[in-house]
């Protein structure tokens, strides 16, 4: 069963058009994040949630925002996307605050390609 | 500076000899390790953690502070071990990570 849904698997998107991506969770885990992995190279954390506080990555740039509605969903929205924002994109949730169970569960992630 | 190495991008192995994939790290606190796996097709999944101190699929891994280092290790690879393995570091009370660049392990027959 999947836990943490991200869609769509693939989107692409052309240069300049703003494109959000969507993840929900069944888990009602406290955390979200979002991570930007690009080829042979390791996720890169963009932002996490902790339930509503919003916190960004020092080198995130500000064409990359984030919502979180509810516990259950947490949208990507990148307003200009550029051909270097083509990677995947990968959802993860946690419990939060409790150091032993604190995991990460990720989705499948959705491939963007810019045009 | 928090950081994570894996200095091997690819091992390659045959199968039923033994593994070991390196992970070295940077941290000023009291680390919390976690080797995660993701196979061919499928998502990224956590493998194991130091605090667990438990083997799965055979794998384990020490952590070892006066080295910083959490090598995982496993002493007979099977073929459906190929896959790419990050090694990853907790950096905050939020669970937060640090992932290492991977290793890509490759068993063959």
């Amino acid at each position: 069963d999947a836990m943490v849904i991200q869609n769509p698997r693939y989107q692409v998107t052309q240069f300049g058009k703003p494109v959000t991506l969507s993840c929900s969770q069944t888990l009602n885990h406290n955390v979200m994040y979002w991570y930007q992995q690009k080829s042979s190279q390791a996720p890169k954390l963009l932002f996490h949630y902790y339930d509503k506080d919003f916190n960004n990555e020092a080198d995130t740039p500000d064409n990359f925002q984030s919502r979180r509605p509810n516990t259950s969903f947490c949208f990507l929205d990148i307003r200009s996307p550029g051909l270097g924002d083509a990677a995947m994109y990968l959802c993860a949730t946690s419990r939060g605050g409790d150091p032993v169970e604190n995991i990460q569960y990720f989705g499948a992630g959705t491939r963007l390609s810019v045009l | 500076a928090q950081r994570v190495t894996q200095p091997e991008k690819l091992l390659s192995v045959f199968k039923g000899a033994p593994v070991e994939l390196k992970c070295n790290y940077s941290y000023s606190g009291s680390p919390e390790l976690f080797w995660y796996v993701q196979y061919s097709r499928q998502r990224l999944q956590l493998l194991l953690r130091h605090i667990s101190r438990e083997s799965i699929k055979g794998f384990t891994a020490d952590l070892n502070k006066g080295e910083t280092s959490f090598h995982l290790k496993k002493p007979f690879a099977q073929e459906e071990d190929s896959a790419m393995y990050y090694c990853a570091l907790r950096t905050d009370s939020w669970g937060k990570l640090q992932f290492g660049a991977g290793t890509q392990v490759v068993v063959t027959p």
